[in-house]
């Protein structure tokens, strides 16, 4: 059965540095998607990056960046020069190409502090 | 555009009454996805349906709880005689279908307590 694992409860940074969120994943299939999602504290739950398995090059949005290491199972979620505004949590996702369809399954996710 | 819209935004119901959570998908998506959430549990799945059809409903509770999509342009859980571990934040979200059009976006959630 597919499974997502973020094990940083939380993290603090200083506005304008670089954090590394971690993300390890389990599947059977050989064809699989992991997404990056940003909860803010109102409760909107927004879509920020996605890494498709079968693509070799980090996926880049803005000041979102992945880094995929298919080895490991490890898909990293990097936000380069974070502002205040970055404060949220943020879910890991992975869907599975087999037989799983289009159901996605989440991570219990990563709360980020961004201090002035 | 307008995205995945959920009424209704908060509901508070007594033991034992019913609840209805409506979702309107993003016009031309054909996927509808329910998710619970709550602090103990995360983000759990619950059902989803591909073009009105039920796909996939491991997540739901086997009773109390169903899932319908009539048309295309709504979709609605349903939850008979809550109970007050039903008490959750409800989201529903909708993608398109195939190989990178799948990433599922998703409404601002019904906020449920059962008392």
């Amino acid at each position: 059965a597919q499974k997502v694992t973020q094990t940083q409860t939380s993290i603090s940074v200083m506005e304008k540095t670089t954090v590394t969120m971690d993300c390890v994943y389990e599947t059977q299939d050989s064809s699989y998607f992991l997404f990056w999602y940003k909860q803010t504290a109102s409760g909107e739950i927004v879509f920020l990056i996605r890494q498709d398995s079968y693509k070799k090059e980090n996926a880049t949005v803005g000041h979102y960046s992945l880094n995929f290491q298919k080895p490991k199972s490890s898909i990293g979620l990097i936000i380069t020069a974070t502002q205040i505004e970055d404060s949220a949590v943020y879910f890991c996702a992975m869907r599975e190409g087999g037989t799983g369809g289009y159901k996605v399954v989440f991570g219990s996710g990563t709360r980020l502090l961004v201090s002035p | 555009n307008a995205g995945v819209i959920q009424t209704p935004r908060h509901k508070v119901t007594g033991k034992g009454q019913e609840a209805t959570l409506w979702c309107e998908p993003i016009s031309g998506h054909s996927a509808v996805f329910w998710y619970r959430q709550t602090i103990v549990q995360g983000l759990e799945f619950l059902t989803y349906f591909r073009n009105q059809a039920p796909i996939d409903d491991s997540g739901m509770p086997k009773e109390r709880f169903s899932a319908q999509m009539p048309n295309q342009s709504h979709s609605t859980l349903k939850i008979q005689s809550t109970q007050p571990q039903d008490s959750a934040v409800y989201l529903c979200a909708s993608s398109r279908l195939g190989v990178g059009q799948d990433t599922q976006y998703f409404g601002p959630g019904t906020r449920l307590l059962v008392l």
